[in-house]
């Protein structure tokens, strides 16, 4: 059973444009979401991260949006330069859920063409 | 500043040899810590974690095994690997409600 689902294996946007990608969970537990950012033969580092309490939290180029009744989130890119192609892992917590890390999805692998 | 070491980055075993993946973390005490495995087109999948030495807690049953043989030193082991343990081996430490990553490990079973 997946909890974290992000659902656009790949997404390919313009150099300048805005990218969108989208993380849909299902355990109502998660009150803690975060964004990481991995390159090829790298580990994933991290981007940005919301609290379930607000529904949205804004980094720079980087905004997270939360709408907790969809269960779910979104990371905006704007605007998107080439060093943004990488794979974005969406990942979940729940306060006071143990030791046990994090639940990430299977990731998108964002292309930014010039 | 903490610090989380991993190594080898890539290794290439033939099926059935053994697999030892060390991993270590500088500048705090007593982590949580993390291996977790990347899968040809599989998001992160948590394979062992540990609170404390020798405490190991594993998510998933298969061929590898964990151990904590110190507060800051975690290794991921096998006694013969299998074709379907290739994969991208990421070691982390949690901290501040994050999880930090090592560099990982390309290990490719033949």
């Amino acid at each position: 059973d997946q909890q974290v689902k992000q659902n656009s294996p790949s997404l390919s946007v313009q150099e300048g444009r805005i990218s969108i990608l989208n993380c849909d969970y299902t355990n109502s537990m998660f009150d803690y979401f975060l964004w990481y950012k991995k390159y090829p033969a790298e580990g994933p580092t991290f981007l940005i991260s919301i609290s379930s309490i607000k529904d949205k939290n804004e980094d720079g180029r980087f905004t997270v949006f939360l709408n907790k009744s969809a269960k779910h989130l979104s990371l905006h890119i704007v605007p998107s330069q080439p060093g943004d192609s990488a794979v974005y892992f969406c990942a979940a917590s729940a306060t006071g859920g143990g030791a046990d890390g994090l639940t990430f999805g299977k990731g998108t692998h964002l292309i930014i063409q010039p | 500043s903490q610090t989380i070491h991993q190594w080898p980055a890539t290794l290439v075993q033939p099926v059935g040899s053994p697999l030892s993946l060390e991993c270590t973390v500088e500048g705090t005490s007593n982590p949580n810590l993390y291996w977790y495995r990347q899968a040809a087109g599989r998001g992160l999948q948590l394979l062992f974690y540990s609170v404390g030495i020798g405490q190991i807690s594993s998510e998933v049953p298969q061929n590898l095994s964990a151990s904590r043989p110190q507060d800051r030193q975690f290794i991921l082991s096998s006694k013969k690997l299998l074709l379907s343990d290739s994969g991208f081996y990421l070691c982390a430490w949690s901290g501040l409600e994050k999880l930090f990553f090592g560099s990982g490990t390309q290990l490719s079973v033949l």
